[in-house]
Formats: C-alpha cells, sequence, structure tokens
C-alpha cells in the first residue's frame, strides 16, 4: 500500500532557529502535497498545497515567509519554519495524494523553546 | 466539498461491532463519501471509501444508504486499538481534485475491555 514518511518524528528548538520537516512517498508519485498543523484536541488545519515544480499555495493566515514549503520532486516535500516561536510549537502532519486516497506520514511534534 | 455530521463521542465494548453514523444530506452525484481515522499522536489513516455501492475491505465496511445522505462505517470486530477519532469527509474523487481533505470534528471512539 501506499507509505509516506515523515522526518523528524519530534524535535526540539530554540526561539529563533530553523527547522526543516522532510515528507517522502516511499512508493508511488505525489504531483500533490499537503501540509497540516494540528493543535491539542482540535482537528486538522490546512496550512498549504504543495505542487511539485510549482509555488506552494497557502491557506488563509499561513506566512508564507515563515513556512517555507518546497516540492522539488515528486517523491519529497519539506516544510522549514524559520525563525521559530513557542507559539509555533504544534503537531505538524504532511499528505501525499494518490488517485486512491491521501496518505499521511506520521506527523512531527515540534517543540520551541 | 459537502457537509458532514457526526456524533462527537462513541462507546464501544472490545470485541463487538462499532457503527459509525455520519449524516451528509447535501452530497452531490460525483461525491464519494471517505473515512479516515487518528489514533493520538498519529497522522490519520485512510479506511476506506465509495460512491454509492456498499464496500468492505480488510478494515471495515461502509454502508451508503440508497438516497446517499447517510453512511455507517461498520469496524466488525472491535479491538482496544481501534479507539480513535473518525472522520467522514464527503469530495470529488481524488484523480478530479486538487483540494485537500476538510476534517470536521468527527467522531471519537472509544474501545472499552
Amino acid at each position: 500500500g501506499a507509505v509516506v514518511s515523515q522526518h523528524p518524528s519530534r524535535v526540539i528548538c530554540k526561539s529563533g532557529t530553523s527547522v526543516k520537516i522532510e515528507c517522502r512517498s516511499l512508493d508511488f508519485q505525489a504531483t500533490t502535497m499537503f501540509w497540516y498543523r494540528q493543535f491539542p484536541k482540535q482537528s486538522l488545519m490546512l496550512m498549504a498545497t504543495s505542487n511539485e515544480g510549482s509555488k506552494a499555495t497557502y491557506e488563509q493566515g499561513v506566512e508564507k515567509d515563515k513556512f517555507l514549503i518546497n516540492h522539488a520532486s515528486l517523491t519529497l516535500s519539506t516544510l522549514t519554519v524559520t525563525s521559530a516561536h513557542p507559539e509555533d510549537s504544534s503537531f505538524y502532519i504532511c499528505s501525499a495524494r494518490s488517485k486512491k486516497a491521501d496518505t499521511f506520514g506520521s506527523g512531527t511534534r515540534l517543540t520551541v523553546v | 466539498d459537502a457537509k458532514t455530521t457526526q456524533p462527537t463521542s462513541m462507546d464501544c465494548a472490545e470485541g463487538r461491532a462499532a457503527n459509525l453514523p455520519c449524516n451528509h444530506s447535501t452530497i452531490s452525484g460525483n461525491e464519494y463519501v471517505y473515512w479516515y481515522r487518528q489514533i493520538h499522536s498519529q497522522g490519520p489513516q485512510y479506511i476506506i471509501h465509495g460512491l454509492k455501492n456498499n464496500e468492505t475491505n480488510e478494515m471495515a465496511s461502509l454502508i451508503i444508504t440508497e438516497d446517499r445522505k447517510s453512511s455507517t462505517l461498520i469496524l466488525p470486530h472491535a479491538t482496544l486499538r481501534d479507539t480513535a477519532v473518525y472522520y467522514c469527509i464527503v469530495r470529488v474523487a481524488n484523480s478530479n481534485s486538487g483540494y485537500a481533505l476538510n476534517f470536521g470534528k468527527g467522531t471519537s471512539l472509544l474501545v472499552t475491555p
């Protein structure tokens, strides 16, 4: 079945530093990938849509200069949280789209201290 | 995407069938019913989807009413590991959409010993 690998699973960083999260589709190619954020006891909120070879489309209220998304190949999308602040602490989840369904990564728990 | 309504929470005894309802009275003719679940601190997992016929796979069965205004996800023999939040999502087929999944609040299923 379709598998998406997300790395790292958890990361702790200092305020002001940047963190990169990788999302790989292991056994299929994905033209479109998505990045979500989830705060405690809340549902997933879409941050951006990432299309291979083009600029990402960001949801309203998500700063594109803070959350940098790169989708340079059909199997890899990255999210970089720049100049992280404690309020960026959250659970970040990616997904990759196939014809059948969206397959999700296992998520990245980011803690900014 | 059509709006869905699910109960906030449900309990089920281990070994019994878990029947999770979903109302989608405004569903369009080309929209599918998708089910995902999210176990705590993990990414969502695809379960099953269908258009109008009942569907079954190794994880669950999906029963869609004839008028397609509601559906039920059935876990035939629930285990403790099925404790999760279950999301019913109505949207056009993946191959026809560039839009992300819209996760509502879902149903929190607790399977008890």
